[in-house]
C-alpha cells in the first residue's frame, strides 16, 4: 500500500538552529510531492512542492527541500529556524497515474522552537 | 478571492446520529476533496468530488457520502455515528481534479462523537 512516513514525531530546537525533517514515501511510480504546514490554531497551508526538474526545491519562509528518487524521500530543511516556525509539519504525495488525485499524508511532525 | 470555508466548526453528536458538514470552495475551484484526521494522525483521504461526481474514493465505509453542488460546494455526511469517527474533518478545493494542482485547505470542523 502507498504511504508516506515521518519519522520525527516531535522536534524541539532553539531558534537559529537548523532543520532538517525526513519524509519518505513507498510507491514504485512517479509521484508529485508537498509539504504542508499547519500553525497553531490555523489550516493547512502549502510550503512547497516538487513536480519535476531540480530536485532542491525552495518553498516560503525559507524552507527548502531535497528529492532524492533512489532513497524515496523529500526532505524538509530550513538553515535557521524561527521562533514562529512553531507548527506541525505534513509531508504529502500524490501517485501521478492514481486515477484519484488524493493527497497521502504523513502523520506529521510537531516542531516547537524555543526563543 | 475567498478561501476555502467550512462549517459549522465544531459538532457533538452521539453515537448512531447522523451528521452533515458544508464546504464552500474556493472560488474559481471545481474540485472539493475531504480528509478526515484523527488526533496525531495525518489527513486520510475519504473522497473527491469533480463536477458533482464523485472521482475517488478513500477506504471508508458507505455511511461516509458526499454531495457537490452547482456551485461547487460540496456536503459530507456521517450516518450512524461510531466514537472513532471523532476528528478533524478537512475540505480542500482545487482547479481541475490533477495531481498537479494544488489543493487549498479549509479550517476544519472538530466532530466530537460521544
Amino acid at each position: 500500500a502507498q504511504s508516506v512516513s515521518q519519522h520525527n514525531h516531535h522536534v524541539i530546537l532553539s531558534e537559529a538552529a537548523s532543520l532538517e525533517l525526513g519524509c519518505n514515501y513507498s510507491y514504485g511510480g512517479t509521484v508529485n510531492l508537498f509539504w504542508y504546514v499547519q500553525y497553531p490554531g490555523q489550516h493547512l497551508q502549502l510550503l512547497l512542492k516538487y513536480f519535476s526538474g531540480d530536485p532542491l526545491v525552495k518553498g516560503i519562509k525559507g524552507f527548502e527541500a531535497e528529492f532524492i528518487k533512489s532513497k524515496f524521500s523529500f526532505n524538509l530543511r530550513k538553515p535557521s529556524v524561527q521562533w514562529s516556525d512553531t507548527a506541525e509539519y505534513f509531508c504529502a504525495v500524490i501517485p501521478t497515474l492514481s486515477g484519484t488525485y488524493k493527497y497521502i499524508f504523513g502523520t506529521g511532525t510537531r516542531l516547537k522552537v524555543l526563543a | 478571492e475567498t478561501g476555502v470555508t467550512q462549517s459549522p466548526t465544531h459538532l457533538i453528536k452521539t453515537r448512531g446520529q447522523q451528521v452533515t458538514l458544508r464546504c464552500s470552495s474556493q472560488s474559481g475551484h471545481n474540485t472539493v476533496s475531504w480528509y478526515q484526521q484523527a488526533l496525531g494522525q495525518g489527513p486520510q483521504f475519504i473522497f473527491q468530488y469533480y463536477r458533482e461526481e464523485e472521482n475517488g474514493r478513500g477506504n471508508f465505509p458507505p455511511r461516509f457520502s458526499g454531495l457537490q453542488f452547482p456551485n461547487y460546494s460540496s456536503e459530507l455526511n456521517v450516518n450512524a455515528l461510531e466514537l472513532d469517527d471523532s476528528a478533524l474533518y478537512l475540505c480542500a478545493s482545487s482547479q481541475q481534479t490533477s495531481s498537479y494542482n494544488e489543493q487549498f485547505f479549509g479550517p476544519g470542523t472538530r466532530l466530537t462523537v460521544l
